[in-house]
């Protein structure tokens, strides 16, 4: 069945610092990838997709590359802040399934000063 | 405001109670869903109706029955509330040219 992979968290960075939080999937066909990010106390954000391999999702200084051969979209940000602090999630949709998103585990980050 | 809204936010009651949450979205979308999101964050998709017609039901307990009265509305209603009901529930909504889904807020349900 269709599954994502998210690597386990929590992530503890300091500001200004590299974000990478790897994503990974399986699924047959051809699925939309996408990054969702929960903030503490809040609903789920949609911060970026990508719905075909090679695609860039790109938001808020974040990104996110729809690789096919390695089925992965890997989310990325150069500089990261303190109000970044959030769980992100990896989903994907697969439109055998009634579009239904299936989540990864989350990743929480924490942004020290 | 174009959203999803759900009530109630917080919603603490005792075991073997019946609950509802409700939702609306006031964006056109087709499809709403039901999602719950357990203590570790985890999200798993519970229910979908398309223009009020169920079209996904996920191994959930017969004890939670949605109800969608039009394709602006779905409602969760749970019989015999247990402990292990209690997660947080989101609705969310898509409209079938869009590969986003729009969520709500989520409601906070505490069985004690």
């Amino acid at each position: 069945g269709n599954s994502v992979t998210q690597m386990e968290g929590p992530v503890t960075l300091s500001e200004e610092a590299f974000l990478t939080i790897n994503c990974t999937y399986t699924a047959t066909g051809y699925p939309s990838l996408f990054w969702y990010v929960q903030y503490p106390g809040e609903g789920l954000q949609l911060l970026l997709k990508a719905t075909k391999a090679d695609d860039k999702g790109s938001n808020k200084g974040f990104e996110a590359t729809y690789r096919k051969e390695t089925t992965s979209f890997h989310l990325e940000k150069g500089s990261v802040q303190v109000s970044d602090s959030a769980v992100y999630f990896c989903a994907l949709s697969a439109s055998g399934g009634y579009n239904k998103l299936i989540f990864g585990a989350g990743t929480r980050l924490a942004v020290h000063p | 405001d174009t959203a999803v809204s759900q009530t109630p936010k917080y919603l603490v009651t005792q075991m073997g109670n019946d609950k509802s949450i409700k939702c609306e979205q006031n964006l056109g979308h087709d499809t709403m869903y039901w999602y719950k999101q357990d203590s570790k964050k985890f999200l798993k998709i519970m229910f979908s109706y398309n223009n009020k017609e169920l079209i996904i039901n996920e191994t959930v307990p017969n004890r939670f029955s949605p109800k969608s009265p039009d394709k602006a509305h779905l409602n969760l209603h749970i019989n015999s509330l247990e402990l292990g009901d209690s997660a947080v529930y989101f609705c969310a909504s898509r409209n079938r040219d869009d590969y986003g889904y729009t969520f709500g807020s989520g409601t906070r349900l505490t069985v004690v």
